[in-house]
Formats: structure tokens, sequence, C-alpha cells
């Protein structure tokens, strides 16, 4: 079955915890993406990668990282987990830019 | 840059009637991509409709279409025969053209959303 895949769905931490939330795609799709979805602001795109090796910073990047060392795997990476981002996180991914996007589940981020 | 509005926070239809939610976006672009979103309570996203600005003839998916407006730079989602199944946040969103280079070709910019309620 095609799909995007997080991991974990849910997860509570404490500020200062370095964490990785995973995404993996098997459609071979070259396009990847992180977003955060907060109550009143709607979606806003974290990180990008057009390709692998290729990733560029989206409209909030701040306190996050990611890396594409792979087509199928986009990690999020949050080096000092703080409260503001405690957020409800997807990945998606699509063919190329500008197709499709597919999402994954959604993971449920809170930061104690 | 980039911005997309919903002007409608929230809207309500009854079942088997016809609704219209609002999208405004403001761009110098001249090629991009737009999208309507489907949020419905399980929170998973899903594509409604997609359309690519080089194209005057509006984009259809069954009950959904679009009135796509390339010099007011509106795009409005119509659902046609509401159903039950319909309730949901709709997003509109916006991604400049790949073939238009200058950086932020990836850069996929979302409204606020419009909550939609379809009433039996």
């Amino acid at each position: 079955e095609a799909q995007v895949t997080q991991n974990p769905r849910y997860l509570i931490t404490v500020t200062g915890k370095k964490l990785t939330v995973t995404c993996s795609q098997n459609m071979n799709h070259e396009y990847m993406s992180w977003y955060r979805q907060d109550p009143g602001l709607g979606l806003r795109q974290i990180y990008y990668s057009m390709n692998v090796e290729v990733t560029d910073k989206g409209d909030v990047p701040e306190g996050y990282k990611v890396s594409r060392k792979e087509k199928r795997n986009f990690p999020l990476i949050l080096e000092s987990p703080s409260p503001n981002q405690t957020s409800l996180y997807f990945c998606a991914s699509s063919l190329s830019v500008g197709e499709t996007q597919y999402f994954g589940p959604g993971t449920r981020l809170l930061v104690l | 840059a980039q911005t997309v509005t919903q002007s409608q926070p929230e809207m309500s239809v009854q079942e088997a009637e016809t609704v219209t939610l609002s999208c405004t976006y403001d761009t110098s672009e001249n090629n991009y991509y737009l999208f309507w979103y489907k949020q419905p309570p399980s929170r998973q996203m899903i594509l409604v409709i997609r359309q690519e600005a080089y194209k005057q003839q509006n984009a259809t998916e069954n009950r959904f279409s679009v009135n796509f407006q390339k010099a007011a730079k509106s795009f409005s989602l119509k659902i046609s025969d509401s159903q039950l199944g319909d309730t949901a946040m709709y997003f509109c969103a916006f991604m400049k053209h790949r073939a238009d280079y200058g950086g932020s070709q990836g850069n996929l910019i979302f409204g606020k959303g419009t909550k939609l309620s379809v009433k039996p």
C-alpha cells in the first residue's frame, strides 16, 4: 500500500531532551516536506526537500533540523525542544514539486 | 512574499445543498499551483483539487469544482450536493511553479482554513 508513515504518532517529552520524528514514504517520491499545525494558524511549512541531499527552509524552521540522506526517509529533529514546539506535525511527499502531496497521519507532540 | 487568505473561518450548509468556500492569494508570480485540501475529524489531510495557474479551465473532481480567477487572485471551492462526510476543515494552499527559479520553489503556503459543517 502506497503511504507516508510517521513515528511516533504521539510523544510527550520535556524541555531540552532531543527527539527525532521519523518519516518514510514508499512511493519513490522526490519531494518531501514537514508541516506543523496549530489552532487558528493552519499548517505552516517547516522544511522541505526537493530530492536527496537538497533541503530548504520553509516558513518556520527555527528550532528544527532535517536531513535527506536517502529518498524514502526525511526525519525531523528537535535538538532542544521547547514548549512552543508543542504541536501536530505532518510529513508529506509528492512525486515532484507542485504535484499532489500525500500526507502522513500526523504526530502529536507535547513538550513540558 | 506570498500569502493565502480564507475569509470564512466557519460555514455550515444543509445536506444536498451547494456551498462555496472562498480563497484569495497574493503573489507576483505568473506560474504557480493552487490546492484545496480537506481535513476531516480524523486529522488526515486529503487533496480535494489541484489547479495549475497556466491552465484556463477550472479543475473539477466529481462534486467539487473551483472558480479560478487569475486576475482577481481568487480560487474558490464549490461543493455540490453536500454530504455529511464533507464535514471537515478545508485549506487552500499555494506553491510557486517549479519552472520559476529564484528559490522557494517547494514552499507550500496554506491559508488558515474554513471549518465546514454539513447538517442533516
